[in-house]
């Protein structure tokens, strides 16, 4: 089982980009990196998903170096809707699989 | 997207009472479901892999006797907290995998259900 590594929290305000790096030193050549967003009282929801280079979606990119030990999840333009925790998980993605979970980021965009 | 729902949402119930929480894929079949517990302020936790079919395997810890699983379709996963009390109370949530057909599959969550043991 692969462990991650996040900042417990980070602040930001409106409008600037936010990255988030979570560390991942023991990964496995058949991991992928999956970030989810949680909101208080609800379920994680699931934001991006990547192997390696650079991934790109309507919500945010992950980028992950050559060497998969870490990735960024970057958050651009973050509204006050985007407070939120951020989980950086690391797995297979066999429908099997357990997922551990870290602490997360607590994010916290000011005004 | 893949949808997972729980119900009910929120319950409260009496010590010592048992209380049922269903999770159920509703556009794709899940062999394979898990259940997380959360506490304020903390991560989710994993209690247990329900698996359809067969016994929930669960994880170091966590009462299986107290803690009764069923996954009895491929749609439908059932918690059961037995005699409740109060340090029970908690955020329960439940993930189930949709089959891409591809190596990707991704895992997806449901709402969860907020229990308070009075």
């Amino acid at each position: 089982l692969a462990k991650t590594t996040q900042p417990i929290s980070m602040d930001s305000y409106e409008g600037q980009e936010v990255n988030i790096t979570c560390s991942h030193n023991n990964i496995a050549t058949n991991d992928y990196i999956t970030w989810y967003q949680q909101f208080p009282s609800q379920g994680p929801r699931f934001i991006i998903q990547g192997y390696k280079t650079k991934v790109t979606n309507e919500v945010a990119s992950l980028f992950i170096p050559a060497d998969r030990k870490s990735s960024t999840l970057s958050l651009p333009r973050v509204s006050l809707s985007d407070t939120a925790v951020y989980y950086c998980l690391v797995g297979p993605t066999s429908g099997t699989y357990k997922y551990i979970f870290g602490t997360g980021t607590r994010l916290k965009v000011l005004a | 997207g893949a949808v997972v729902s729980q119900h009910p949402s929120w319950v409260i119930c009496k010590s010592g009472t048992s209380v049922k929480i269903e999770c159920r894929s509703l556009d794709f079949q899940a062999t394979t479901m898990f259940w997380y517990r959360q506490f304020p302020k903390q991560s989710l936790m994993l209690m247990a892999t329900s698996n359809e079919g067969s016994k929930a395997t669960y994880e170091q810890g966590v009462e299986k006797d107290k803690f009764l699983i069923n996954h009895a379709s491929l749609t439908l996963s059932t918690l059961t907290v037995t005699s409740a009390h109060p340090e029970d109370s908690s955020f329960y949530i439940c993930s189930a995998s949709r089959p891409s057909g591809r190596a990707l599959d991704t895992q997806y969550f449901g709402p969860g259900t907020r229990l308070t043991v009075l």
